[in-house]
């Protein structure tokens, strides 16, 4: 199985300031047939269900604000947030979607510092 | 608006089997697969398969083949899981989430989660 490794566990960031956080996958997720990196990035606040917020590494969900961004390709990616709001404290996860099992990654706790 | 609505939580004993219901809405049901996903206390997100909701075709985790059954009611709209044999490690979150297309695995719609307790 394709094995997703985020970092950091938790990140504290000042509002208005940027966040980012990593995902690494134990293999290449970047498809040679269609040039595509089958990753997509998931935001979950508590109670709530989780949300898309970008897929093919770098394409943003309908709706969801331009402040989120989607970077990287292969085996390293990276999610950033300019300008941190309140309201996108949350846990915020990476799902590669390329090969055998769809896997996720452990998770990032988002807070305000 | 799109919408997964999931049947309540559930407590099972150590050995029994549970079916939770994944209701939908918003959308042509059949034109698009629901995925299941789990999340146990601590864990990372585990994704249990697929179904395609048009066609009823599957596609299982090997982590619960033999185990899982996904089937669908397209009268009803509704996508099923059901899970056998239960142990104390299947204490968990049940997601059903949408796929962005019939055999899509891009996640675009989350239902609520259910909770299902297996304890003695």
């Amino acid at each position: 199985d394709i094995v997703m490794t985020q970092s950091p566990d938790s990140l504290a960031v000042s509002l208005g300031e940027r966040a980012t956080i990593s995902c690494k996958s134990s293999q290449n997720i970047l498809s040679s047939s269609n040039n595509k990196n089958y990753l997509a990035w998931f935001q979950h606040k508590p109670g709530q269900s989780p949300n898309l917020l970008i897929y093919w590494a770098s394409t943003r969900e309908s709706g969801v604000p331009d402040r989120f961004s989607g970077s990287g390709s292969g085996t390293d990616f990276s999610l950033t947030i300019t300008s941190l709001q309140a309201e996108d404290v949350a846990v915020y996860f990476c799902q590669q979607y390329y090969g055998g099992p769809i896997t996720f990654g452990q998770g990032t706790r988002l807070e305000i510092k | 608006q799109v919408q997964l609505v999931q049947s309540g939580a559930e407590v099972k004993k150590p050995g029994a089997s549970v079916k939770i219901s994944c209701k939908a809405s918003g959308y042509t049901f059949a034109s698009y697969g629901i995925h299941w996903v789990r999340q146990a206390p601590g864990q990372r997100l585990e994704w249990m398969g697929w179904i395609n909701a048009g066609i009823g075709n599957t596609k299982y985790s090997q982590n619960f083949q033999g185990r899982v059954t996904f089937t669908r009611d397209t009268s009803a709209i509704t996508v099923y899981m059901e899970l056998s044999s239960l142990r104390s490690e299947d204490t968990a979150v049940y997601y059903c989430a949408r796929g962005q297309d019939s055999d899509s695995w891009i996640f675009d719609y989350w239902g609520p989660g259910t909770l299902v307790t297996v304890s003695s």
